[in-house]
């Protein structure tokens, strides 16, 4: 049972344009909403993240919108670059230290 | 100050064989949590290890099994090797019970697994 969907599968965007990959979860014990970007042949690492009780946060030119009554949040990337072309993943933190991740998105950004 | 370190980065095994996979945690890190990355799909929790002891189990088989050193750093054994086990295996580590309020969970390069 996939506890996180997360879609697109993946994602072709124009450098400049705005990268939107959304995620959905069920389990309403979820707290902590991280996303996370991965380059082939690297770990995960923490891209942004969020707790449910704010809608919105932006570090830069990544954003976290989260609706809590939907249970989705969503991450977007403005003025997207060629550097941005990597597999992101939505994640929930669960009781304790366990995060459950989305499928991922894998993201191209063509110049 | 050095991140998460995984040794080995690549290997082969045939089915039936055992394997073991090292991990160092982050400086100043007490707990360390495995996970298995397949081709193509993000990471499954395995489990978790603090203070020596596993503190949460995913859905995995006894087949695999862990111990953490008093060091902090991690092994992850895996016996009776499928050809499912195939997969990308991440350490990562954190402060316990702290992902999201006194820290984050930083995640090591992996070791790749590949069974014959």
């Amino acid at each position: 049972q996939q506890q996180v969907k997360q879609s697109p599968q993946s994602l072709i965007v124009q450098k400049g344009g705005i990268s939107i990959i959304n995620c959905a979860y069920e389990n309403t014990a979820f707290d902590y909403f991280p996303w996370y970007q991965q380059f082939p042949g690297k770990g995960p690492a923490l891209l942004i993240a969020i707790r449910p009780d704010v809608s919105e946060k932006k570090e830069g030119r990544f954003t976290i919108s989260f609706n809590k009554s939907a249970k989705q949040f969503s991450l977007h990337i403005m003025d997207s670059q060629p550097g941005d072309s990597a597999t992101y993943f939505c994640a929930a933190l669960e009781y304790g230290n366990k995060l459950v991740f989305g499928a991922g998105t894998i993201l191209r950004v063509k110049s | 100050d050095a991140g998460v370190t995984q040794s080995p980065t690549h290997l082969i095994k045939t089915r039936g064989q055992q394997v073991t996979l090292r991990c160092s945690p982050k400086s100043g890190h007490d707990t360390v949590s495995w996970y298995q990355q397949a081709l193509g799909q993000g990471p499954q929790f395995i489990f978790q290890y603090y203070e020596e002891e596993e503190r949460q189990r995913g859905n995995f088989p006894d087949r695999f099994s862990g111990h953490q050193f008093p060091n902090y750093s991690s092994e992850l054994n895996v016996n009776a090797l499928l050809l499912g086990d195939s997969a990308l295996y991440l350490c990562a580590s954190s402060l316990y019970r702290g992902i999201g309020l006194t820290g984050e969970l930083f995640f090591g390069e992996g070791s790749r697994l590949t069974v014959l």
